[in-house]
């Protein structure tokens, strides 16, 4: 059980243009879903967390005009990457907890974006 | 500020035991997690503690001490495929819906 989808797994794209990427759990309720960024090598950066139905925290630093989410049903987040750049190519993971354990985290397997 | 300190990189061998530090030094604390990650994939959940001591989960322990901001992971009779990424997290507050904020992570390698 606790199973958590992303989709796409990679996507490349045209600098400008923006990319939405799913996360999905499959087998559960998930209360709270966050969104990390991850660079070669480097460990996970907390991005924002979303909790359903309303809007989502975001980090220092992390831009949320740029980086747009939606946290509409308890199975299904999406993050938004809009006006692409570069820069913003990295290994973007979703997590989520279920209703009343946040004790442990299921990782999506992942979204490898490349930026042209 | 917040911030944990784990080793970079450890080396061992097939059998043998290693054990993983972290020392943290965050606003809140909740409790201390450890994942697992494989070169391109997704971490997966390792452990958990939020009171002092240690946990046993099959070859992998962890422990934590609070008063000393300090927890490590414990793996014993190391296999091949335990080369990979070892992550502490601490949960800062868990009115926040279980934030984790990640060290940078040991990268473990097993030799034959």
């Amino acid at each position: 059980g606790a199973v958590v989808s992303q989709h796409p797994s990679w996507v490349i794209c045209k600098s400008g243009t923006s990319v939405k990427i799913e996360c999905r759990s499959l087998d559960f309720q998930a209360t709270t879903m966050f969104w990390y960024r991850q660079f070669p090598k480097q460990s996970l950066m907390l991005m924002a967390t979303s909790n359903e139905g309303s809007k989502a925290t975001y980090e220092q630093g992390v831009e949320k005009d740029k980086f747009l989410i939606n946290h509409a049903s308890l199975t299904l987040s999406t993050l938004t990457v809009t006006s692409a750049h570069p820069e913003d190519s990295s290994f973007y993971i979703c997590s989520a907890t279920g209703t009343g354990n946040y004790n442990e985290q299921f990782f999506g397997p992942g979204t490898r974006l490349t930026v042209l | 500020g917040q911030s944990l300190e784990q080793p970079s990189e450890v080396t061992a061998v097939e059998g043998a035991i290693v054990q993983i530090n972290c020392t943290y030094q965050t606003s809140g604390f909740y409790g201390l997690s450890w994942y697992q990650q494989h070169d391109g994939g997704a971490p997966t959940f390792l452990s958990y503690n939020a009171l002092d001591g240690l946990e046993e989960t099959g070859r992998f322990s962890s422990f934590l001490s609070r008063s000393d901001s300090y927890g490590y992971l414990l793996l014993q009779e190391l296999q091949m495929k335990d080369s990979a990424s070892y992550f502490c997290a601490v949960m800062g507050d868990g009115n926040q819906g279980g934030k984790l904020i990640f060290g940078q992570g040991t990268e473990l390698s097993v030799k034959p």
